[in-house]
């Protein structure tokens, strides 16, 4: 099964700071017959199932603040936060869904305001 | 409005079974993979099974193959899971979640509420 590890696992950022949160894939998750990376990242605030953020680990879900941007390739992504606001505190998940399933998330990243 | 509404969770003893049910709306329920995501207390998201649109393709955590049972009725917009010989392991919050895409790529766009499940004795 494909590894996936979120680091840091949490982090404190000043509301209106920049937040980053990197996973890293134990093996790539590039599909080359479409050039699409096979990785999402969800927001889950307590209490509250997960919610998409990003999928194809650029692309915004609909109705995703443009605050939320997702990059990366291969084996290393990066979710990052602009003009953090109280809202954004949540723990923040990766997930792979390369190939067949299992699919597998990264152990999550826990986002406060410092 | 997509809504997905998991039931059937509770208390059950370690070796007992379970059915849980989701029962899914506002969308073509026969055209989406369907997909049982848990979360044990204070822990992170495992992904546990899922199902082509069909049904006829079905995948297991390891850590479930064998024990769990994953099903659908495209008739009656209802995803099931059938859980047998439950480990205390097994406790946990289990999320019903949609695939965003009718192709079945595995990304997950809704997510019900979830449902309870303790296997204690």
């Amino acid at each position: 099964d494909i590894v996936m590890t979120q680091s840091p696992d949490s982090l404190a950022v000043s509301l209106g700071g920049r937040a980053t949160i990197n996973c890293k894939s134990s093996q790539s998750v590039l599909y080359s017959s479409n050039n699409k990376n096979y990785l999402a990242w969800y927001q889950q605030k307590p209490g509250q199932p997960p919610k998409l953020l990003i999928y194809w680990a650029s692309t915004r879900e609909f109705g995703v603040s443009d605050r939320f941007s997702g990059s990366g390739s291969g084996t290393d992504f990066t979710l990052t936060i602009s003009r953090l606001q109280a809202e954004d505190v949540a723990v923040y998940y990766c997930q792979q869904y390369y190939s067949d399933p299992p699919y597998t998330f990264g152990q999550g990243t826990k986002l406060e305001i410092k | 409005e997509v809504q997905l509404v998991e039931f059937g969770g509770g208390l059950v003893q370690p070796g007992g079974s379970l059915r849980l049910s989701c029962a899914a709306s506002g969308f073509t329920f026969s055209s989406y993979a369907m997909n049982w995501v848990r979360q044990a207390p204070g822990k992170g998201l495992q992904w546990v099974s899922g199902i082509n649109s069909r049904g006829v393709a079905t995948y297991y955590a390891g850590s479930v193959k064998g024990r769990f049972t994953i099903s659908r009725d495209n008739s009656k917009n209802t995803l099931h899971l059938e859980m047998s010989s439950l480990r205390v392991d097994d406790t946990a919050v289990y999320y019903c979640a949609k695939d965003r895409s009718t192709a079945g790529y595995g990304d997950l766009d809704y997510w019900g509420q979830g449902t309870l499940v303790t296997v204690s004795s």
